[in-house]
């Protein structure tokens, strides 16, 4: 099956400080991808939707300026926690559907963030 | 908008015995997509079974089968010959039928321990 990759698997950053979270289709295209965050033992909650080439759309309650997603590639989304506070320590997944597929969808392993 | 409910927050199974999951779902939508997917440990995503709306036939993928009831909107997921890899969080997901993108709802999530 298809491969999608996320980098860094594991960051520790300090209280006010950036992070950047990337989403990659490694053997196909998409033209949208979604972020997800999870709480431990709790489901995926969507925070965004990516759009290639436009902007993203966020859920409601997602702080759009705190959480900016870009999606300049077809094969890269990221995800940049600006600001980032102890209480934005979480497991953030991503998922891309490959262009043209109905219902297919391929989940990143997640990048477990802490915020110091 | 659509909700998906899964009423089981922990199961346990001896291993190779059989196990049910249960999820019920709300939506208007006449055409949709029902999904199981597994999230070991690992915390990676991995799809466990598919099922189309329109097909009155029930998915099975070897010790994977779900029991699609539309009218009652229900879609449990059993799985047979339980083995200890099964050991995993699995959650229920509902998609609309669409095109190309979109999005997953879940539910809460049943954690499924097999025992040996």
């Amino acid at each position: 099956g298809a491969v999608v990759s996320q980098h860094p698997s594991w960051v520790i950053c300090k209280s006010g400080t950036s992070v950047k979270i990337e989403c990659r289709s490694l053997d196909f295209q998409a033209t949208t991808m979604f972020w997800y965050r999870q709480f431990p033992k709790q489901s995926l909650m969507l925070m965004a939707t990516s759009n290639e080439g436009s902007k993203a759309t966020y859920e409601q309650g997602v702080e759009k300026d705190k959480f900016l997603i870009n999606h300049a590639s077809l094969t890269l989304s990221t995800l940049t926690v600006t600001s980032a506070h102890p209480e934005d320590s979480s497991f953030y997944i991503c998922s891309a559907p490959p262009a043209g597929e109905i219902y297919e969808q391929y989940f990143g392993p997640g990048t477990r963030l802490t915020v110091t | 908008a659509q909700t998906v409910t899964q009423s089981q927050p922990e199961m346990s199974v001896q291993e190779a015995e059989t196990v049910t999951l249960s999820c019920t779902y709300d939506t208007s939508e006449s055409n949709y997509y029902l999904f199981w997917y597994k999230q070991p440990p690992s915390r990676q995503m991995i799809l466990v079974i598919r099922q189309e709306a329109y097909k009155q036939q029930n998915a099975t993928e070897n010790r994977f089968s779900v029991n699609f009831q539309k009218a009652a909107k229900s879609f449990s997921l059993k799985i047979s010959d339980s083995q200890l890899g099964d050991t995993a969080m699995y959650f229920c997901a509902f998609m609309k039928h669409g095109t190309s993108g979109s999005r997953l709802t879940f539910g809460e999530g049943t954690q499924l321990t097999v025992n040996p």
